[in-house]
């Protein structure tokens, strides 16, 4: 069974950058065949999908947050990270690591971390 | 961007009822890459549906998903008690991938 965790700050001052990191167990990132993926949500609002990475670094970004994302991995660790420049109380969500395969949608998810961006 | 819209935005509905979800897109959804997400308060969203009509792992029969191009439907046969969340439409085969606002099923 595939678990993934996410970790991280839970408070980020505005203007900072927000950094997490998914650890991901019972499954290989370096296996292949998935994206590995970060989403947010805005507190009592839809979801928004932030980018993924495959395992061998590419990645694909929302062009709405683009300017200020990278995502990378580290295959050695099983994880892949989060992180997100030049905060403001606008990036405040819940953000959440989850793996998609090419076809099969966000099958495996993790618990979520809430994220404050406040000074 | 693909942009999709739910309806209705709250079903209120009692157990044992069928539930009849819309997702509508802004332009066809490639090779119908749609799939609907179950959410419950303080959790994660949970796969149901994918290629629009494919069941994930481990989800009950009573959820079935249909459609093609813009039009898709999320129905649950009978709801039960648990079935009772906010239920999510997502296109995964355009940059940027997109939710839906969501559809609230509340009990009636």
């Amino acid at each position: 069974q595939v678990q993934l965790q996410e970790s991280g700050p839970g408070l980020v001052k505005p203007s900072q950058t927000l950094s997490l990191t998914c650890t991901v167990s019972g499954g290989s990132i370096s296996s292949g065949g998935y994206y590995w993926s970060w989403i947010r949500q805005h507190p009592g609002k839809g979801l928004e999908w932030i980018g993924y990475i495959y395992y061998s670094g590419s990645t694909y970004y929302n062009p709405s947050l683009k300017s200020r994302v990278t995502i990378s991995v580290d295959t050695s660790k099983n994880q892949f990270s989060l992180k997100l420049s030049s905060v403001t109380a606008a990036d405040t969500a819940v953000y959440y690591c989850a793996r998609v395969g090419p076809y099969s949608g966000y099958d495996y998810w993790g618990q979520g971390t809430l994220v404050t961006v406040s000074s | 961007e693909i942009v999709l819209t739910q309806s209705p935005g709250t079903l209120s509905l009692s157990p044992g009822e069928r539930a009849t979800l819309s997702c509508r897109a802004s332009q066809s959804v490639s090779s119908s890459y749609l799939a609907w997400y179950q959410q419950k308060p303080g959790q994660a969203p949970r796969l149901l549906i994918y290629g629009a009509s494919s069941r994930a792992t481990g989800i009950p029969d009573r959820f079935s998903g249909s459609g093609s191009g813009t039009d898709f439907t999320l129905t649950i046969s009978r709801l039960e008690p648990e079935d009772f969340a906010v239920y999510y439409c997502q296109q995964y085969g355009s940059s940027p991938e997109t939710f839906g606002p969501g559809t609230k099923v509340d009990i009636k």
